[in-house]
C-alpha cells in the first residue's frame, strides 16, 4: 500500500539559512499535517491543512511557512534558521469522510549547525 | 485543554510475557484515542483506535487496547510480547474543539518497550 512520502530524508543546514521539506500525502488522503519532534520529546503539531487550505495551526515559529499544493502535496517553508530547529519533522495524511486516524511518513531529520 | 498522560518512561517485558503500556487522559468531551509505535529513526506507525464502541479495542501486531471511562485510561497491551515489539509507543488524543474538526493530535510522552529474550 502507498504511504507518505517525504524528501529529503536528511538535510544539514547552517544557521540563517532556508530550508524546504516536502510531503506526499497518501492518494485521496486529503488532510496534511507537520508535526516537529525534538530529540527524546513527543512529536509537535505544527500546522494542518484541508483541501488545500490552512485549517489548523499549532506553535509553528513565523519563521515558518507551509502550503498545501493542487495535488495535495505540502510543503514546510523554514527560514532564518536556529540551531533549535534541529528535529525529525513528520509529515501525517489522513483521508476524509470519516478516517481518523493519521499515516506518517518517515521524516525528514533537520540538523542545524 | 486535551492531554494525555505515560506514566512510565520505559517498560521492561520477558519476551512470552503479557504486556502493558499505561495511558490516562484528560478531555473536554467525548475522547478519540490513539496509539502508535515508532521504531529507530523511522515514523509513527498507526496500532489501533478508541472512537466509540468496545472497550476492547484491537489493532495492528496483535496489540489491543482498553478504554475504561471511569479511569480515565486507555492502556495498551499484547497478550505475549516479542522482542521485535521493543521500540517507543506513543499514546494520543485528538485536540479540543475546534482542533477536534480538523483532527490534530496531542501525544503523551512516549513510553520505551524493552522485551528481553
Amino acid at each position: 500500500a502507498a504511504g507518505v512520502i517525504q524528501s529529503p530524508r536528511h538535510l544539514i543546514k547552517e544557521k540563517r539559512e532556508t530550508a524546504t521539506l516536502k510531503c506526499y500525502p497518501i492518494p485521496r488522503h486529503d488532510t496534511v499535517y507537520w508535526y516537529q519532534q525534538g530529540p527524546g520529546q513527543d512529536p509537535q503539531f505544527l500546522i494542518s491543512f484541508y483541501e488545500k487550505m490552512q485549517s489548523d495551526k499549532g506553535s509553528i515559529p513565523d519563521r515558518f511557512s507551509a502550503q498545501q499544493f493542487s495535488d495535495y502535496h505540502s510543503e514546510l517553508n523554514m527560514s532564518s534558521l536556529e540551531l533549535g530547529d534541529s528535529a525529525l519533522y513528520f509529515c501525517a495524511s489522513r483521508a476524509g469522510g470519516g478516517g481518523y486516524e493519521q499515516y506518517f511518513g518517515p521524516g525528514t531529520r533537520l540538523t542545524v549547525t | 485543554a486535551q492531554s494525555v498522560a505515560q506514566p512510565e518512561d520505559q517498560v521492561n517485558v520477558a519476551e512470552g510475557n503479557p504486556l502493558t503500556v499505561k495511558c490516562t487522559y484528560s478531555v473536554s468531551g467525548n475522547p478519540y484515542l490513539f496509539w502508535y509505535v515508532q521504531y529507530p529513526n523511522r515514523g509513527l506507525q498507526f496500532l489501533l483506535k478508541y472512537i466509540t464502541g468496545d472497550n476492547l479495542v484491537k489493532g495492528s501486531y496483535g496489540f489491543e487496547a482498553e478504554f475504561n471511562k471511569s479511569q480515565t485510561s486507555f492502556h495498551l497491551k499484547k497478550p505475549s510480547a516479542l522482542v521485535s515489539d521493543s521500540a517507543l509507543y506513543f499514546c494520543a488524543v485528538r485536540g479540543p474543539y475546534p482542533s477536534s474538526n480538523t483532527g490534530k493530535l496531542i501525544f503523551g510522552q512516549g513510553t520505551t518497550l524493552q522485551v528481553k529474550p
